[in-house]
């Protein structure tokens, strides 16, 4: 079991240009939560897909957009690229809507020059 | 957006020392309590989800307890190895709405041979 996989590991931006990450769930999960981890801060809830759709959304401007495919995987898409948005991007996996224990990838390590 | 706190920020450990920590959050519409371990470069790692006050879980030389009416986890770590250096998350999740991890900022913890 591969677990949770995300791609890129890193990834450098200037302000301005979008950006899309990648994350494909732990095997046997549905449900896909995004979090944004800003430096000396905890993860901060973004989204969350299932069944294909936006379920639920955190306090983040409709600039960050998601996906859902119908292998479970997902995408987080960042328009518009501010140096705010500089952080660790987490992707979090479980089953059942999302009412039990989440599993997280490592994370993609975005810098907005 | 929940109010998670986690004290103290970081702490230092000697090898073979004790040591806990501290998780507070609202107590008010408390539904369930995280806590993760997260080594550097590595994914965060579930250790518990507890629901209960009063509850109490163990994992090898880690432990954790819950009080609910006052709002509060501590994670307990008894003779403290090199390899429990690590920042360890807690998050609350409420009864209102969907399942959303709402995160502290973690207490980093550094054991010293």
């Amino acid at each position: 079991d591969a677990g949770v996989t995300q791609s890129p590991t890193h990834l450098i931006k200037t302000r301005g240009q979008q950006v899309t990450l990648r994350c494909s769930p732990k095997s046997g999960h549905d449900t896909v939560s995004w979090y944004q981890q800003a430096l000396g801060q905890g993860p901060q809830f973004i989204f969350q897909y299932y069944e294909e759709e936006e379920r639920q959304r955190g306090n983040f401007p409709d600039r960050f957009s998601g996906h859902q495919f119908p292998n479970y995987s997902s995408e987080l898409n960042v328009n518009a690229l501010l140096l705010g948005d500089s952080a660790l991007y987490l992707c979090a996996s479980s089953w059942a809507g999302g009412r039990n224990e989440q599993f997280f990838g490592p994370g993609t390590r975005l810098t907005v020059l | 957006i929940l109010n998670v706190e986690q004290s103290p920020q970081s702490l230092h450990v000697q090898e073979g020392d004790s040591t806990n920590f501290t998780c507070s959050f609202p107590s008010s519409n408390f539904y369930a309590l995280h806590w993760y371990r997260w080594e550097t470069a590595k994914s965060p790692e579930a250790l518990f989800v507890m629901t209960l006050n009063g509850d109490e879980k163990k994992k090898g030389r880690i432990s954790a307890t819950l009080n609910t009416k006052e709002g509060y986890s501590y994670l307990y770590i008894k003779g403290s190895q090199p390899e429990d250096s690590a920042t360890y998350l807690c998050a609350s999740v409420q009864i209102v709405g969907d399942y959303k991890l709402s995160f502290g900022a973690g207490t980093t913890v550094t054991v010293r041979a």
